[in-house]
């Protein structure tokens, strides 16, 4: 199906393990990002992506690592969850010039117990 | 730090009123913005986008920009209950570094009531 997939759409886990979030797209998008969702916070930005093996940090990078060795897939890791990580996480695509704004994934509710 | 400020709500209209958000943002050299919808338990849901100051219309949904204000707002008419969800105002820098950047607000929560 064409568009952007997140899996899982929701994952408990508990703290200290390694939890991988994937991200797929079907457009060649060049960008694509992470944020995550939390109350009182709005959306915020993980990492972002401008191209395939071009990843940078945004606004709270911490405790998460990216890769992107093809372009259409962009998965995020938690390296040690922690139960500050408990989010809604959405992972979002963006052409060259991005004048049509972001398309969002389904999201990932990711529970850390 | 780039901001990008909205009022949180709950904002309440009744049916078939117009319904107002507004947003206000930080960076003077901002040049695309944009309105997703989100509903509950759901993604934003791009539905508008605004890149010249003035208005523009998109049948019940009109965005207004006037960047000398710094602000962005907008309009829904004939307000609807399926309206009822939160609206994020995003706004995208000018050319340079990190331009393909949105810095999202927190949301506005509109509830229509029948």
């Amino acid at each position: 199906d064409a568009g952007i997939t997140q899996s899982p759409r929701y994952k408990i886990t508990e703290t200290g393990r390694q939890v991988t979030l994937m991200c797929h797209q079907t457009w060649s998008h060049s960008y694509m990002f992470w944020y995550r969702q939390d109350l009182g916070h709005g959306l915020r930005l993980i990492y972002y992506s401008a191209a395939a093996d071009i990843t940078d940090k945004g606004e709270v990078p911490d405790g998460y690592v990216v890769s992107r060795s093809k372009t259409e897939n962009f998965p995020l890791t938690l390296e040690s969850a922690t139960r500050s990580q408990t989010s809604v996480y959405f992972c979002a695509s963006s052409t060259l010039t991005g004048t049509d704004g972001y398309t969002f994934g389904s999201g990932t509710r990711l529970t850390v117990v | 730090q780039k901001e990008v400020e909205q009022n949180s709500g709950p904002l309440s209209v009744p049916e078939g009123a117009i319904a107002s958000l507004n947003c206000t943002y930080s960076d003077r050299g901002s040049q695309s913005f944009f309105w997703y919808r989100q509903y509950s338990g759901k993604s934003p849901e791009l539905i508008m986008f605004i890149y010249s100051n003035g208005d523009k219309e998109d049948g019940r949904f009109t965005a207004q920009l006037n960047k000398a204000s710094q602000y962005v707002s907008l309009l829904i008419r004939d307000s609807q209950p399926s309206d009822s969800a939160t609206y994020l105002c995003a706004v995208k820098s000018g050319p340079g570094a990190g331009s393909y950047q949105l810095t999202f607000g927190k949301g506005t929560k509109l509830s229509v009531i029948p």
